[in-house]
């Protein structure tokens, strides 16, 4: 298996442009979970979505922030529009069941000047 | 106050040291406790899972829950310079919530 496919690995991009992050995960997982990861914060979750459905998206930092997931798989998580303070590395993950083991894909290093 | 506390270090210890790194938490109702290796610009990877209080040992590693206490801990006996990463506790009911990660340096 290829694992969790994350695209691009790297987006420098200007204050106020609308990024778009994507995922492909692992074939047959149900769960779908996107991650922010910071010096200061550390790993936060953003959403997560099971059968395609968003479950739980407290995390969401604001009304800038956007995910979607069309079908089993893939998902983008969108920034619009994107501020400095938005740099991080972006992760998403997935799993069969809700308390199994999650794997991550490699992020996206997103650097909004 | 943060549900899940963790040392953020860095921590650098000679080879074949034994290294502890410990998490602390809030939440009575954390069921599950993991940790998670992360080398440098990869993600995350599972390392140990259990879901009762005591030692669960595997291969070097052994992690420790004391619900009483709501902490837990990662021992690594005779550590290698391939153990250098960030270790992340992580803890769950329905969601998985995360420590800041310790960053641990093995010197040769």
């Amino acid at each position: 298996d290829a694992g969790v496919i994350q695209s691009p690995r790297h987006e420098v991009t200007e204050m106020g442009q609308e990024v778009t992050l994507r995922c492909k995960p692992i074939s047959g997982h149900d769960y779908l979970f996107w991650y922010r990861q910071t010096m200061m914060r550390g790993l936060e979750l953003l959403i997560y979505f099971n059968n395609n459905v968003p479950i739980d998206d407290s995390g969401m930092p604001e009304d800038r922030f956007s995910a979607k997931m069309p079908n089993a798989s893939f998902s983008t998580l969108k920034i619009q529009p994107s501020e400095p303070r938005d740099s991080a590395v972006y992760f998403c993950a997935s799993n069969r069941a809700q308390t199994d083991t999650q794997y991550f894909g490699p992020g996206t290093r997103l650097t909004v000047l | 106050q943060k549900e899940v506390e963790q040392d953020p270090g860095p921590l650098s210890v000679p080879e074949g040291a034994i290294v502890s790194l410990n998490c602390t938490y809030s939440n009575s109702a954390f069921q599950y406790f993991m940790w998670y290796r992360q080398y440098s610009r990869k993600g995350p990877e599972l390392l140990m899972y259990t879901y009762s209080s005591g030692n669960k040992e595997d291969g070097r590693f052994t992690a420790q829950v004391d619900k009483s206490s709501k902490y837990i801990s990662l021992f690594i006996r005779d550590s290698q310079p391939s153990d250098s990463a960030t270790y992340l506790c992580a803890m769950s009911v329905e969601k998985l919530t995360f420590g800041t990660g310790t960053r641990l340096t093995i010197i040769p």
